[in-house]
């Protein structure tokens, strides 16, 4: 099956550090990756859609400049999350697709940040 | 606005039946969507509906009824390993997905 890798999987980080979250298909092509954010007992919230090789599309209310998204080739996404404070320690998760249709994603493990 | 409503909690005991259901109020509708959570973990594939019916998968079935806005969930035969969250999503017209917050599993002996 399409299996995807996340890392690291916890990060613990200062307040005003950036921090990178990768994300990679590991043995298929993805066209098209989504990076979620899950707090605690919440829904999982949709923060940006990136296709190889264009720029991300952002949520509303998700700010670009401070969530950096690079989709630099079929297998790797990267999420930056930039001057972090502690209201950004969070469950961050990323999906990957095939042919950019939503009942094709395939998970990540996810990754927990925490930010002092 | 959009909205998925499950239940925040249900518990069961190891063995029984148990239904776990989803009503939503989307613009539009492409299709509904079932996961399986754990703890600390990234959501797993369990169901796609977008026709109205019951559609079977071993222990798993999740049921759709457009026109009510409505699904469920059924787990048979319980095991410990089914305690998890089951998280309801909806694509809408725009092929966004919507999440409901999930309703946490627990399974008794």
């Amino acid at each position: 099956g399409a299996v995807v890798s996340q890392h690291p999987s916890w990060v613990i980080c200062k307040s005003g550090t950036s921090v990178k979250i990768e994300c990679r298909s590991l043995d298929f092509q993805a066209t098209t990756m989504f990076w979620y954010r899950q707090f605690p007992k919440q829904s999982l919230m949709l923060m940006a859609t990136s296709n190889e090789g264009s720029k991300a599309t952002y949520e509303q209310g998700v700010e670009k400049d401070k969530f950096l998204i690079n989709h630099a080739s079929l297998t790797l996404s990267t999420l930056t999350v930039t001057s972090a404070h502690p209201e950004d320690s969070s469950f961050y998760i990323c999906s990957a697709s095939t042919s950019g249709d939503y009942n094709e994603q395939f998970f990540g493990p996810g990754t927990r940040l925490t930010v002092l | 606005g959009q909205n998925i409503d499950q239940p925040t909690e249900m518990t069961a005991t190891e063995g029984a039946i148990v239904q776990i259901n989803c009503t939503y109020q989307t613009s539009g509708f492409n299709g509904l969507f079932w996961y399986q959570q754990h703890a600390g973990e990234a959501p797993t594939f369990l169901s796609y509906n977008v026709l109205d019916g019951l559609e079977e998968k071993g222990r798993f079935s999740s049921f759709l009824s457009r026109s009510k806005g409505y699904s469920y969930l059924l787990l048979k035969e319980l095991q410990m390993k089914d305690s998890a969250s089951y998280l309801c999503a909806v694509l809408d017209s725009n092929y966004q997905l919507i999440w409901g917050a999930g309703t946490k599993l627990i399974i008794k002996p």
